[in-house]
């Protein structure tokens, strides 16, 4: 099992450009979740999702938007991607019944120019 | 003020040496408390979760929650280079909608040295 991966591992951007970050699972779970990580600030949620077809904000959800068509995948898009959205983006999925425990994926180094 | 605080580090001790690892935070809605280990370039990944104040052990890690003080604290006996990463608390309270959600600290860089 590959657990969860992220596509691509690394981008740079430059401001205004659009792109899409990838994550899949293969672990069967229900609910999926985008954080961004950067220094000192811990790992903040950007949306999350509690099965196919559905999706929610989280706490830091302007900039983004998200997409889950297949419970395996879960895309997260940039329209307008600003310096600001310099960041690692990790991806994670959870079973509804033990939420508590996230399986990350290992992250997309994303920089804006 | 964030909702959880956590010294960012870095800590560095020798190998063998006991690490104390801590967090405060501010709500007390919070029900499970988890210890998440991130290493270099990867994702993090669960180390240990509780829900009630007192100890938990698993192996060489104990961790501790004192919900009366809203601290809790990660303790590694006989430390070794391979626990070398970067370590993150989290606690959970209920988002809307009735699910779960995680509130991270910053993290705190562990360097244990031979």
């Amino acid at each position: 099992n590959a657990g969860v991966t992220q596509t691509p591992k690394f981008r740079v951007l430059k401001t205004g450009q659009s792109m899409t970050l990838l994550c899949a699972q293969d672990m069967n779970h229900e609910y999926m979740y985008w954080y961004r990580q950067d220094p000192g600030m811990g790992l903040r949620l950007i949306h999350y999702s509690v099965g196919e077809g559905t999706t929610a904000k989280g706490e830091v959800p302007d900039g983004y938007n998200v997409s889950r068509l297949k419970k395996q995948n879960f895309l997260l898009g940039l329209e307008s991607a600003a310096p600001s959205q310099t960041s690692v983006y990790f991806c994670a999925s959870a079973r509804p019944q033990t939420d508590n425990e996230q399986f990350f994926g290992p992250g997309t180094r994303l920089t804006v120019l | 003020q964030k909702e959880v605080e956590q010294d960012p580090g870095p800590l560095s001790v020798p190998e063998g040496a006991i690490v104390s690892l801590n967090c405060t935070y501010s709500n007390s809605a919070f029900q499970y408390f988890m210890w998440y280990r991130q290493y270099s370039r990867k994702g993090p990944e669960l180390l240990m979760y509780t829900y009630s104040s007192g100890n938990k052990e698993d192996g060489r890690f104990t961790a501790q929650v004192d919900k009366s003080s809203k601290y809790i604290s990660l303790f590694i006996r006989d430390s070794q280079p391979s626990d070398s990463a970067t370590y993150l608390c989290a606690m959970t309270r209920v988002f809307s909608g009735g699910y779960n959600k995680l509130i991270f600290g910053a993290g705190t860089r562990l360097a244990v040295h031979p």
